[in-house]
């Protein structure tokens, strides 16, 4: 089936890191990303890793993949309350249409 | 430089009618995909055009179409209206593939009572 799976809440002090993970089902998937969504709006592309990569830096976060276990997550470092939002992962089987998690609202607590 | 734009922003239809929704694409992106986002879940994909052609169609029924036009803006057309159709319609481009990312409008909120 089509079903990329999140866990639903986080909630974080401010200041700590995040952990937000995902669990996809298409091991061809050439590309996998992260989106964010805040109230009221689109989704915004936060990043996304090819399918030969273990890791991606980019300034505060960090994306692991595990192909073996298809297993992505996403880390945000210094974690700011303007970081309170709903994260989607997604995964892209095929070579036209992306599949979506269930999303995970990320809450900072000041 | 403009995003995604789509119109309307929020609209209110009755069980039956007909509605339509548009998208004008970042300049330059000839592809342009369409999502629904119940409320409380993920975006499900629906169509995607590639230089006016379909390109894939989600799982959804014959009553949701959709067209891409010589400028690459995009309408989506859904008939005989149900209440189950409230959700929120997003709109993305990206300049060929997905492979760098789709960049998503904010979305048009529909309401069917």
């Amino acid at each position: 089936g089509e079903d990329v799976e999140q866990s639903l809440f986080l909630s974080v002090r401010e200041g700590d890191s995040s952990v937000i993970n995902c669990t996809y089902t298409d091991s061809s998937s050439t590309y996998l990303y992260w989106y964010k969504q805040e109230p009221g709006a689109g989704l915004q592309l936060l990043t996304y890793i090819f399918s030969n990569m273990d890791m991606k830096q980019d300034q505060r976060l960090t994306v692991l993949l595990n192909k073996k276990d298809k297993h992505l997550s996403l880390r945000i470092a210094d974690t700011q309350t303007g970081d309170s939002a709903i994260y989607f992962c997604a995964e892209t089987p095929g070579t036209y249409k992306y599949i979506f998690g269930t999303g995970t609202r990320l809450k900072v607590l000041a | 430089d403009a995003g995604v734009t789509q119109s309307p922003t929020h609209l209110i239809k009755t069980r039956g009618q007909h509605v339509t929704l548009r998208c004008s694409p970042i300049s330059g992106h000839k592809s342009v995909s369409w999502y629904q986002q119940v409320l409380g879940q993920g975006p499900q994909f629906i169509f995607q055009y590639y230089e006016k052609e379909e390109r894939g169609r989600g799982n959804f029924p014959d009553r949701f179409s959709a067209r891409q036009f010589p400028n690459y803006s995009s309408e989506l057309n859904v008939n005989a209206l149900l209440l189950g159709d409230s959700a929120l319609y997003l709109c993305a481009s990206s300049l060929a593939g997905f492979n760098y990312g789709y960049t998503f409008g904010s979305g048009t909120r529909l309401t069917v009572v």
